[in-house]
């Protein structure tokens, strides 16, 4: 079974700022390491994706930082809004970590 | 296009009793995974279905049964319910096995009484 660490716990931030969440994996056997956001009442929704083989992606104000050697990807939200309030999770890729609250403060 | 949708919404069982939670994919996606997260989690792998055969399975007793139908939708059974199946069971269509976005559907709220 996969390991996926996922920290802070939960995480607030006052608008504009930026928001950083990390994730770290045991198995290397995967290629895709995906980004959900998940809103209350609602199920998990794709937020940006990246595969090893490239170091960051971004798109809009999501970026993905990935740290092969080290196991390791983090998400940034840049320019936080109240709206990024949710639930994020990273995945490996079937394997989730156990999540982020984030709140945005206005 | 719809998404993928699941019935019922919620439900309310004793322990003991058995369950069967329903999902239908989006239109040409043959992939169906389950998923349950209990509250305050992330989403656990429970099965993943291809062309109606079982092609992954998370660590879960083998109370948790499902199978996928000709059109590809899905049902997923437990038996012997216990208070701690109480979970959302998320539901996810991609559209070939292999393929890397998966799209989760609202889910079904179980409780175990």
């Amino acid at each position: 079974q996969q390991q996926v660490k996922q920290s802070p716990q939960s995480l607030i931030v006052q608008k504009g700022g930026i928001s950083i969440i990390n994730c770290a994996y045991e198995n290397t056997a995967f290629d895709y390491f995906p980004w959900y956001q998940q809103f209350p009442g609602k199920g998990p929704a794709l937020l940006i994706a990246i595969r090893p083989d490239v170091s960051e992606k971004k798109e809009g104000r999501f970026t993905i930082s990935f740290n092969k050697s080290a196991k390791q990807f983090s998400l940034h939200i840049m320019d936080s809004q109240p709206g990024d309030s949710a639930t994020y999770f990273c995945a490996v890729p079937f394997y989730f970590g156990t999540g982020t609250s984030l709140t945005v403060i206005p | 296009d719809a998404g993928v949708t699941q019935s019922p919404t919620h439900l309310i069982k004793t322990r003991g009793q058995q369950v069967t939670l329903r999902c239908s994919p989006i239109s040409g996606h043959k992939s169906v995974s389950w998923y349950q997260q209990v509250l305050g989690q992330g989403p656990q792998f429970i099965f993943q279905y291809y062309e109606k055969e079982e092609r992954g399975r998370g660590n879960f007793p083998d109370r948790f049964s499902a199978r996928q139908f000709p059109n590809y939708s899905s049902e997923l059974n437990v038996n012997a319910l216990l208070l701690g199946d109480s979970a959302l069971y998320l539901c996810a269509s991609r559209r070939e096995q292999g393929a890397e976005t998966q799209y989760f559907g609202p889910g079904t709220r179980l409780l175990v009484l």
